[in-house]
């Protein structure tokens, strides 16, 4: 699986937008791009993922760029319990036929602060 | 829906002895996994099943450690004997590969071993 490389922390102010972004500069064609992040005391949870199209759904919105080499995961209105570590992941799909381990990196650490 | 289920939540145990942890995946989930994370290493993939049957276990770390699926809803992870570098956080996450590929992740189970 490809490599990235992530920020060590951030900071964002509540009901701003918080852009976290990822360099994958040697990613595959059948390479997916996930985030992840983990609350404090908490397990990793999921929260979006693509290929090469951006992405949105109920808790975040992923732009890739055209040569797919980096990621911006945005969370539009940051909250106070969106304070975690982020995780850029890049994997094959596991939902096809090939088994896409889910390698964790160092993260990015998200202070969201009022 | 019941999320991924572990225990115990947290285990003290002296060197020596064994240690079971024990997880039950989302219902319909037919892949497993078992995570390790600790402050130095970070989160690591430990063992993979899919179908109950073991895909993957190039991360368990040495013989002292073992982990069976006997069925759709329940897994182990034992460590015989336990060393104190055992101390982490044990996470087990399921995934359903024929619908989606993102993983849901346990609240974990934290082992100190002394």
């Amino acid at each position: 699986d490809a490599k990235t490389t992530q920020p060590t922390s951030m900071d964002c102010a509540e009901g701003r937008a918080a852009n976290l972004p990822c360099n994958h500069s040697t990613i595959s064609g059948n390479e997916y791009v996930y985030w992840y992040r983990q609350i404090h005391s908490q397990g990793p949870q999921y929260i979006i993922h693509g290929l090469k199209n951006n992405e949105t759904n109920e808790m975040a919105s992923l732009i890739i760029t055209e040569d797919r080499k980096s990621s911006t995961l945005i969370l539009p209105h940051a909250t106070l319990r969106d304070t975690a570590v982020y995780y850029c992941i890049v994997r094959v799909d596991a939902g096809g036929t090939s088994y896409g381990k889910l390698t964790f990196g160092q993260g990015t650490i998200l202070t969201v602060h009022p | 829906d019941a999320g991924v289920i572990q225990s115990p939540r947290h285990e003290v145990t002296e060197m020596g002895q064994e240690v079971t942890l024990r997880c039950k995946p989302i219902s319909g989930h037919n892949s497993l996994f078992w995570y390790r994370q600790t402050m130095m290493r970070g989160l690591e993939l430990l063992i993979y099943f899919n179908n109950n049957v073991p895909i993957d276990d190039s991360g368990m770390p040495e013989d002292r450690f073992s982990a069976k699926m006997p069925n759709a809803s329940f897994s182990t992870l034992k460590i015989q004997p336990s060393e104190p570098r055992d101390s982490a956080v044990y996470f087990c996450a399921s995934s359903n590969r024929g619908l989606s590929s993102e993983q849901y992740f346990g609240p974990g189970t934290r082992l100190t071993v002394t």
